[in-house]
């Protein structure tokens, strides 16, 4: 039993460039999430998800999308990187209560 | 919207000594409070959560948090603290059922 995990665990992209982080759970849970951590601001959410084939925009859902083709699998996209994107970001999944995977730190130049 | 605030940045205390990180909510309803714990380079470990019940709450590793509706606080604590402590402390608010509201973090460093 895995629990949550994420990939990668590091990634630099060049502005402009494309990216997708892929978030796993093994727990069957429905409901999914993305978050970023900066400093300071502690975790916002980006986009969540209530089951397979829903996505929903959270508190900061610009310049990112989604999808949810899997129960399992929650796929966070970035389409055009910015420098503003540099950050943690972290997948999480809900049961009792939310299970975070271990984040990947993203470094937009 | 549900809301937390973490007042504190940096808290630091030392080895055996009693530890609090504060936490105030602000919420519609009855809230649901949880704390979690990230230790470097890791994600967040989930700690406790007071939901309904006895305003005392007990949790993973020896944290304690009390909830108190009156001054709308739900404050961690632990009798002795450990130098294995030190990492961050995240208070957060569920709203139900979608996600979670989280604070801006306390560090807390344990000294020897």
């Amino acid at each position: 039993n895995a629990g949550v995990t994420q990939t990668p665990k590091f990634r630099v992209l060049k502005t402009g460039q494309s990216m997708t982080l892929l978030c796993a759970q093994d727990m069957n849970h429905e409901y999914m999430y993305w978050y970023r951590q900066d400093p300071g601001m502690g975790l916002r959410l980006i986009h969540y998800s209530v089951g397979e084939g829903t996505t929903a925009k959270g508190e900061v859902p610009d310049g990112y999308n989604v999808s949810r083709l899997k129960k399992q699998n929650f796929l966070l996209g970035l389409e055009s990187a910015a420098p503003s994107q540099t950050s943690v970001y972290f997948c999480a999944s809900r049961g009792e209560t939310q299970y975070f995977g271990p984040g990947t730190r993203l470094l937009v130049l | 919207a549900q809301s937390v605030a973490q007042p504190e940045d940096q808290v630091n205390v030392a080895e055996g000594n009693p530890l609090t990180v504060k936490c105030t909510y602000s919420v519609s309803g009855n809230p649901y409070l949880f704390w979690y714990v990230q230790y470097p380079n890791r994600g967040l470990q989930f700690l406790l959560k007071y939901i309904t019940g006895d305003n005392l709450v007990k949790g993973s590793y020896g944290f304690e948090a009390e909830f108190n509706k009156s001054q709308t606080s739900f404050h961690l604590k632990k009798p002795s603290a450990l130098v294995s402590d030190s990492a961050l402390y995240f208070c957060a608010v569920m709203e139900w059922p979608l996600d979670m509201r989280f604070g801006a973090g306390t560090r807390l460093t344990v000294k020897p």
